[in-house]
């Protein structure tokens, strides 16, 4: 089974509607985050959590929100999608102070198109 | 604001060829430094990581890290159709394994056959 789980894995939806993107992970990691990727741009990241009572904001927030539930689930809400939240969204996990230096570990993506 | 830089190529070598991607950084005290394959479609997987100055060797990979320098490179040898992917070079803070990373835009690499 997959370390790092993201549901659902394509989703086709409206302007204006309210969307949850869910992560989970059996790596029993503390840190989660959650990025998006365009063509061109790179991996984005929108919001990072270093424990269940920690959340911070990434570069591009605005439009977003998160909830980290429990130590293994930390999801993404777009409370009013709009076409250009169009883009692959990746989960990803990590374990500070390892001799693994901080690697992230990536879920298998959620393709989201607003249309 | 950390910047991680990346040609985006596409870079195109012969199957069997040294394939060789570059990544340079602006933090200067960044401790830590990951090369992700990705392909397609599909998320990010970690190819090596290195913490320390010189080369780091794994299989048909090795990373080189120049740290007065801010730079870090992936060589590939024997380069096979499979390798033929996007390469991420990421790079973490000052505090070792306790930072979040910064990723570049990542180098399309196609190995001819």
């Amino acid at each position: 089974d997959a370390d790092v789980t993201q549901t659902p894995r394509n989703r086709i939806t409206k302007t204006g509607k309210r969307i949850m993107l869910e992560c989970s992970q059996t790596k029993g990691h503390d840190r989660m985050y959650w990025y998006r990727q365009d063509p061109g741009l790179g991996l984005r990241l929108i919001y990072y959590s270093f424990d269940v009572k920690d959340i911070n904001k990434g570069e591009i927030s605005d439009g977003y929100s998160v909830s980290r539930q429990a130590q293994a689930k930390f999801s993404l809400s777009l409370e009013s999608a709009i076409p250009n939240q169009t883009a692959l969204y990746f989960c990803a996990t990590s374990d500070p102070n390892t001799k693994t230096g901080g690697t992230q570990y990536f879920g298998p993506g959620t393709r989201l198109t607003v249309l | 604001q950390k910047e991680v830089e990346q040609n985006s190529g596409p870079l195109s070598v012969p199957e069997g060829a040294i394939a060789s991607l570059n990544c340079t950084y602006s933090d200067r005290v960044s401790q830590s430094f990951f090369w992700y394959r990705q392909y397609s479609g599909k998320s990010p997987e970690l190819i090596m990581s290195i913490y320390s100055n010189g080369d780091k060797e794994d299989g048909r990979f090795t990373a080189q890290l120049n740290k007065a320098s801010q730079y870090v490179s992936l060589l590939i040898r024997d380069s096979q159709p499979s390798d033929s992917a996007t390469y991420l070079c990421a790079v973490g803070g000052p505090r070792f394994g306790n930072e979040k990373l910064t990723f570049g835009t990542g180098t399309r690499l196609t190995i001819i056959p």
